[in-house]
């Protein structure tokens, strides 16, 4: 079947770096999503891989390796303002994308 | 429009009464999709649109759930007979084109929060 695995919560502290992983199985694939969702929010769209290899984007970066079904998003320089759920989702052959259960991310001063 | 918009926002219903839910997609989107969120839980794929064609309702979870698309644009999410396992959040992405991956970002309007008292 197909399958997202990620952490459901992670701590971390302002200004430093948390990296949230996530691996998935799917019958076929057509790319990895993350998306950020603060609390009672709509999910956001925050970067795209189909390639192997790390995009990054400012604060944020995400990271592909196809050969593993693995994937990570690296957030650096954490603010306050970065505490939300992180949702992983990869496009399987057919072009649907199947949903992680999302990853809180805790920021404490 | 500016972005994906929904409609009405919060919606309280009694057991057994319909509800009829309304998105209103990015200009242009021709892919529009829903999905279902429970409190603390991931995205629960309901239905897509494409055009104004539904290719695939097997996420629908019952034959109470109903979607349509209209002029490629506005759609409404119809649930009948409401039960309380229907109370969740309610949200509604369109992409620019679908089986395109480069453009098929979704963007998520604010969503419908649904209670079934």
């Amino acid at each position: 079947g197909q399958n997202i695995d990620q952490p459901t919560e992670m701590t971390a502290t302002e200004g430093a770096i948390v990296q949230i992983n996530c691996t998935y199985q799917t019958s076929g694939f057509n790319g990895l999503f993350w998306y950020q969702q603060h609390a009672g929010e709509a999910p956001t769209f925050l970067s795209y891989n189909v390639l192997d290899g790390l995009e990054e984007k400012g604060r944020f970066s995400s990271f592909l390796s196809r050969s593993k079904g693995y994937s990570y998003l690296l957030l650096k320089e954490l603010q306050m303002k970065d505490s939300a759920s992180y949702l992983c989702a990869a496009m399987d052959s057919n072009y649907q994308l199947i949903w992680g259960a999302g990853t809180k991310l805790i920021i404490k001063p | 429009g500016a972005g994906v918009s929904q409609s009405p926002s919060n919606k309280v219903t009694e057991k057994g009464k319909d509800v009829e839910l309304r998105c209103d997609p990015i200009s242009g989107h021709t892919a529009l999709y829903w999905y279902r969120q429970s409190l603390g839980q991931g995205l629960e794929f309901l239905i897509y649109f494409q055009g104004n064609s539904a290719p695939d309702k097997s996420g629908l979870p019952s034959d109470r759930f109903s979607a349509e698309r209209t002029g490629g644009s506005v759609s409404t999410l119809t649930i009948q007979r409401t039960q309380q396992e229907d109370s969740a959040v309610y949200l509604c992405a369109s992409s620019l084109e679908y089986r395109e991956a480069s453009t098929d970002t979704q963007y998520f309007g604010p969503g419908t929060r649904l209670t079934v008292l």
